[in-house]
């Protein structure tokens, strides 16, 4: 089945500190992982993908995530984390078995001054 | 602006009564998704649109259905709306090709009371 689970309702971090937002998938054949991200009364954004090739996937606003086949995980990451990143995070998964965009639940990442 | 447009931005009815949502896609764009957001559900996958013809199906109520016209907007109909059909509806469109991003629209909040 395909699913994708992001474990964490919400992420609390430290502006200048690093982030990560959690994502495993499950899914059949090679999986097209993606994030977006939600501001408050928006639609989503596109963030980045994952298709093939190398591991580490960069993308806008100085967010990268890294695909770990073993581990069935495309974590989201950044460096120093800006209090203008605080929204709501999604991280999707696409079958070619299914034709389908499949979104994880979103966590919430609020980055205190 | 994502250039995908959503009408109308808000919509209050009443249980039994029946709504149509409507999507323009970015200009170029073949295809069309449709997904719903609710706090309890997330964001659940309806169906999906390339030029015309149905690509793909989610978790799409009989009670709903959709179609895309021969000018590439689309429409959500949503029918014997009960409350629990209150949610946030978006669109979104690509270029469509399977990997490609999604640019979402901002969303018609359907309240049904």
């Amino acid at each position: 089945a395909q699913s994708v689970a992001q474990p964490e309702d919400q992420v609390n971090v430290a502006e200048g500190n690093p982030l990560t937002v959690k994502c495993t998938y499950s899914v059949s054949g090679n999986p097209y992982l993606f994030w977006y991200v939600q501001y408050p009364n928006r639609g989503l954004q596109f963030l980045l993908k994952y298709i093939t090739g190398d591991n580490l996937v960069k993308g806008s606003y100085g967010f990268e995530a890294e695909f770990n086949k073993s581990q069935t995980s495309f974590h989201l990451k950044k460096p120093s984390a800006l209090v203008s990143d605080s929204a709501l995070y999604f991280c999707a998964v696409f079958s070619g078995n299914t034709g389908k965009l499949i979104f994880g639940q979103g966590t919430t990442l609020q980055v205190k001054p | 602006d994502s250039g995908v447009t959503q009408t109308p931005k808000h919509l209050i009815t009443a249980t039994g009564q029946r709504v149509t949502l409507r999507c323009s896609p970015r200009s170029g764009d073949l295809s069309v998704y449709w997904y719903q957001q609710s706090l309890d559900q997330g964001l659940q996958f309806l169906i999906q649109y390339y030029n015309g013809e149905e690509r793909a199906k989610g978790n799409i109520l009989e009670r709903f259905s959709a179609q895309q016209f021969p000018d590439l907007h689309s429409e959500l109909n949503l029918s014997s709306l009960e409350l629990g059909d209150s949610a946030l509806y978006f669109c979104a469109s690509s270029a469509g090709g399977d990997y490609e991003k999604l640019f979402f629209g901002s969303g018609t909040q359907l309240s049904v009371l």
